[in-house]
């Protein structure tokens, strides 16, 4: 089947250590997505990818990085200087960026930091 | 500036009764509008989307949803509640690429569903 897998589900951190999230999709999707989902706040764009080796940052794309070295992967690290990393996070990819396609998402992964 | 609003953060209903979940946008030029319902602690799941056509858009689970030019607006709705349909909806709004805009998702805070026995 093909879909979005993100790994870990649940990830605990400590202050001041990076964490990296894993995002792999077999969709054959040009574009990918990072969100962040807070209570309340609805999904905040961190970072997106339209093409291999390309990505952009989003509005709140400070504290975090992405590379996409592969279509298939779009990994995102939660740097020691985000000031406030919990939360969960969603990938997600489209065939295209700008079209007329829905987002598929996968399952999130929750990060806490202790 | 794009955006979209859900002037509900909860509704309740009881099962059987119809529902609607609110969703106005604001947007240059036609909008793609979307419609995703998450499940605790799970990813997003896409119901239904409008894009041009027929006003009145039907989707995955029963659900449904009514495009209205005149008042930028894209209500859900179902004509009879299940308490399995109890969950976070997030209505979305695509701007339609051009020189200035790559054509973004912009999500809607989130509206909890509760549909009661």
């Amino acid at each position: 089947d093909g879909g979005i897998t993100q790994s870990p589900k649940y990830l605990f951190r400590k202050e001041g250590q990076n964490v990296t999230l894993s995002c792999e999709q077999n969709l054959n999707h040009d574009a990918m997505y990072w969100y962040r989902q807070d209570p309340g706040q609805g999904l905040r764009l961190i970072y997106y990818s339209q093409i291999v080796n390309d990505f952009q940052k989003g509005d709140i794309a400070e504290g975090y990085s992405v590379s996409r070295e592969k279509k298939e992967s779009f990994p995102l690290t939660v740097t020691s200087a985000q000031k406030n990393p919990t939360a969960f996070y969603l990938c997600a990819s489209s065939i295209v960026s700008g079209g007329t396609g829905e987002l598929f998402f996968g399952e999130g992964s929750r990060l806490t930091v202790l | 500036a794009q955006s979209v609003a859900q002037p509900e953060d909860q509704v309740n209903v009881a099962e059987g009764n119809p529902l609607t979940v609110k969703c106005t946008y604001s947007v240059s030029g036609n909008p793609y509008l979307f419609w995703y319902v998450q499940y605790p602690n799970r990813g997003l799941q896409f119901l239904l989307k409008y894009i041009t056509g027929d006003n009145l858009v039907k989707g995955s689970y029963g659900f449904e949803a009514e495009f209205n030019k005149s008042q930028t607006s894209f209500h859900l709705k179902k004509p009879s509640a299940l308490v399995s349909d109890s969950a976070l909806y997030f209505c979305a709004v695509r701007d339609i690429p051009s020189r200035s805009t790559l054509g973004r998702l912009y999500f809607g805070r989130g509206t909890q569903l509760t549909v009661w026995p």
